[in-house]
């Protein structure tokens, strides 16, 4: 089974920190994403990786930036941690190819900043 | 119009009714589509994956893309309280490197 294993369940930070999370995968999948997922907004594409050192702004990407220094790690990096970006974020990941395929989620963070 | 309309619910059904969840698109050029389920405080787990248009059968759950009318359903039958989740729908286009464009949820609650 493929598994996306997200570094922490629950993370508290304060105001201004800088704040990184770590997505890791097992089954070689050349995309990785990350979401932050809120009440009445969804999911919401804040950056993507297809490739090693490679990476796409996605819908929201004001306030984070990404780093994919090996193909199974990618990092969220939130430069100075706000209120609004508490929230629960989900790295994903997929195959690439002439067809798309799904994406596999990790277990999720469930950021609080005080 | 957002690209992809999902009814929120929340929706209650008694244990073995039939659900239908269902989303609605704008992209005549969403191929791939999916259905995802996710237990409160979990990430989103792969129920389903349909290529185009037609129907696919799992066990109790049936997923169905209508593409001439932009509209994609998810049954399932004789539900169970361990269905109580939230559904989301998600879709993509061909090669856009599995960029997927999820629906907001609905969250279904099955009561024994």
């Amino acid at each position: 089974d493929v598994k996306v294993t997200q570094s922490s369940r629950y993370l508290v930070k304060r105001t201004g920190e800088k704040v990184f999370l770590e997505c890791v995968q097992d089954m070689d999948h050349e995309n990785m994403f990350w979401y932050r997922q809120d009440p009445g907004l969804g999911l919401r594409l804040i950056y993507f990786s297809y490739d090693v050192k490679m990476k796409e702004k996605g819908d929201i990407p004001e306030g984070y930036s990404v780093s994919r220094e090996k193909k199974e790690r990618f990092s969220l990096i939130l430069e100075s941690a706000s209120t609004n970006q508490t929230s629960m974020y989900l790295c994903a990941s997929s195959l690439q190819g002439g067809a798309n395929t799904e994406a596999f989620f990790g277990q999720g963070t469930r950021l609080t900043v005080v | 119009q957002k690209e992809v309309e999902q009814d929120p619910g929340p929706l209650s059904v008694p244990e073995g009714a039939i659900v239908s969840l269902n989303c609605t698109y704008s992209n005549s050029a969403f191929q791939y589509f999916m259905w995802y389920r996710q237990y409160s405080r979990k990430g989103p787990e792969l129920l389903m994956y349909t290529y185009s248009s037609g129907n696919k059968e799992d066990g109790r759950f049936t997923a169905q893309v209508d593409k001439s009318s932009k509209y994609i359903s998810l049954f399932i039958r004789d539900s169970q309280p361990s269905d109580s989740a939230t559904y989301l729908c998600a879709m993509s286009v061909r090669g856009s490197q599995g960029n997927l464009i999820f629906g907001k949820g609905t969250k279904l609650s099955v009561k024994p």
